[in-house]
């Protein structure tokens, strides 16, 4: 079955700091990767998405970067961090069949201070 | 521009009684609505789907419902249960550039009261 790690759990970090948050999945090849935020008060919005190594688009501009570095690796990255950084940050997978909907992972509450 | 909407942001109902989740979308072209349901530092868990060749879908509690014309979808949770208080997430499958992705609303905080 297609499990996804995400780590670490929490996360407070000072503004003008870096960030890399890392996701991995296992039980599956070639998956399409998904990194959404959710803000305080708001839903999920979908930050970068990625169709295979080295291939990643981005949904909004904003302070941060996403990589692809191996097949089942998915990496958000910021160089210096915001205030507005701050929030709940979640990996996704989509299933075997685009119907199936996403695998998440546990998610990253990241404070930015 | 939000194509998914969820304009309650919260629903407080009694333990026994029936929920309802409401969820709104802009594009005729969606063609698969999911439902997920999340907890606090956690990530969404997935509760039902229905596709929009259907109108209904239903599993024990749970039961969607797909109303095209008025691109309205519903969740019914009956008997709801002090278990069932989370956040609840819409979202409707897009296809962009050939890659599809979930467009999710901005959430329903269920509270079920005992």
């Amino acid at each position: 079955s297609q499990t996804i790690h995400q780590w670490p759990a929490t996360l407070v970090q000072p503004v003008g700091s870096p960030l890399s948050l890392e996701c991995t999945v296992e039980g599956t090849s070639n998956p399409n990767l998904y990194w959404y935020r959710q803000a305080a008060g708001r839903g999920l919005q979908l930050l970068f998405y990625s169709v295979g190594i080295g291939q990643i688009s981005s949904e909004v501009p904003q302070n941060l970067s996403a990589s692809r570095p191996q097949d089942r690796q998915f990496i958000l990255s910021s160089k210096k961090l915001l205030l507005s950084d701050s929030g709940f940050y979640l990996c996704a997978l989509l299933g075997a069949g685009a119907n199936y909907g996403y695998t998440f992972g546990s998610g990253t509450r990241l404070t930015v201070v | 521009d939000q194509q998914v909407k969820q304009n309650s942001p919260s629903l407080s109902v009694q333990e026994g009684r029936i929920s309802i989740l409401n969820c709104d979308y802009t594009n005729s072209m969606f063609d698969y609505f999911l439902w997920y349901k999340k907890y606090p530092a956690e990530g969404p868990t997935f509760l039902i789907s229905i596709s929009s060749i259907k109108d209904k879908n239903e599993d024990g509690r749970f039961t969607v419902f797909l109303n095209k014309s008025a691109k309205h979808l519903s969740l019914h949770i009956v008997p709801s249960q002090p278990g069932d208080s989370a956040v609840y997430f819409c979202a409707a499958k897009g296809r962009t550039s050939g890659t599809y992705k979930y467009i999710f609303g901005t959430g329903t905080r269920l509270k079920v009261l005992a």
